[in-house]
């Protein structure tokens, strides 16, 4: 199957600071969706983003599907953008998603 | 479209027993999905049901694994003998969010505990 590969894997950020979180795949897709798993264990969908590029306030996504991979940026990280995020990616737009490991983000005052 | 809401929040059971877990409210134009993400771990996709029906599941959903529409509105997942290894949050999502845009959306969760 798909393989999905999240770098770096732990990321320790001073608030304020800027922050770009990659994510690599093995196959091609046509599906693939960021999430942010907040410290209760939530996870919240950030993008869906199979190309292209997206900005949704301080966060924006950028995807290279010819390329195989996806980045995920953070500007001006606040406290509760800690978490840990996730890449899924999947062969069609309804499709299970294969999800990476993550990368835990941890945010300080 | 309302949010996905999952019940119970957390059970604990012992290892044999069955266990329904509970996500409401469904509609006959949405795909549902079950994942799991045992304590620490990745987010494994399990099953996924459209139109009354599976329409992908994984090598994780063997026979002790079932989906449901019991009454129309609910969509369970029943695991018939839970074992140490079931241990795991459970998340029932669908397909769309709020405002009907195509990204997989989460309920809280299910915290199951098999003792």
């Amino acid at each position: 199957g798909i393989q999905v590969e999240q770098s770096p894997p732990d990321l320790i950020l001073q608030e304020g600071a800027n922050s770009t979180l990659r994510c690599n795949f093995s196959d091609s897709v046509n599906n693939l969706q960021w999430f942010h798993q907040n410290p209760w264990g939530q996870l919240i969908n950030l993008f869906y983003i199979p190309s292209g590029t997206k900005q949704n306030g301080r966060l924006s996504a950028t995807t290279v599907a010819t390329e195989r991979y996806s980045l995920l940026y953070i500007s001006s990280s606040q406290t509760t953008d800690s978490g840990v995020y996730f890449c899924a990616v999947g062969p069609r737009a309804n499709s299970k998603l294969t999800f990476g490991k993550g990368i835990t983000l941890s945010v300080r005052p | 479209e309302p949010e996905v809401t999952q019940t119970p929040s957390h059970q604990v059971t012992q290892m044999g027993q069955e266990v329904i877990l509970r996500c409401v409210p469904i509609s006959n134009h949405l795909y549902f999905y079950w994942y799991r993400q045992i304590l620490g771990q990745k987010v494994e996709f399990l099953v996924s049901f459209y139109n009354n029906e599976i329409s992908e599941k994984s090598e994780i959903f063997d026979d002790q694994f079932s989906v449901e529409r019991p009454d129309g509105s609910n969509f369970t997942l029943k695991i018939r003998s839970t074992k140490l290894e079931d241990s795991a949050m459970y998340f029932c999502a669908r397909n769309r969010d709020a405002s009907g845009a195509n990204v997989l959306t989460f309920g809280a969760g299910s915290r199951l505990t098999v003792l």
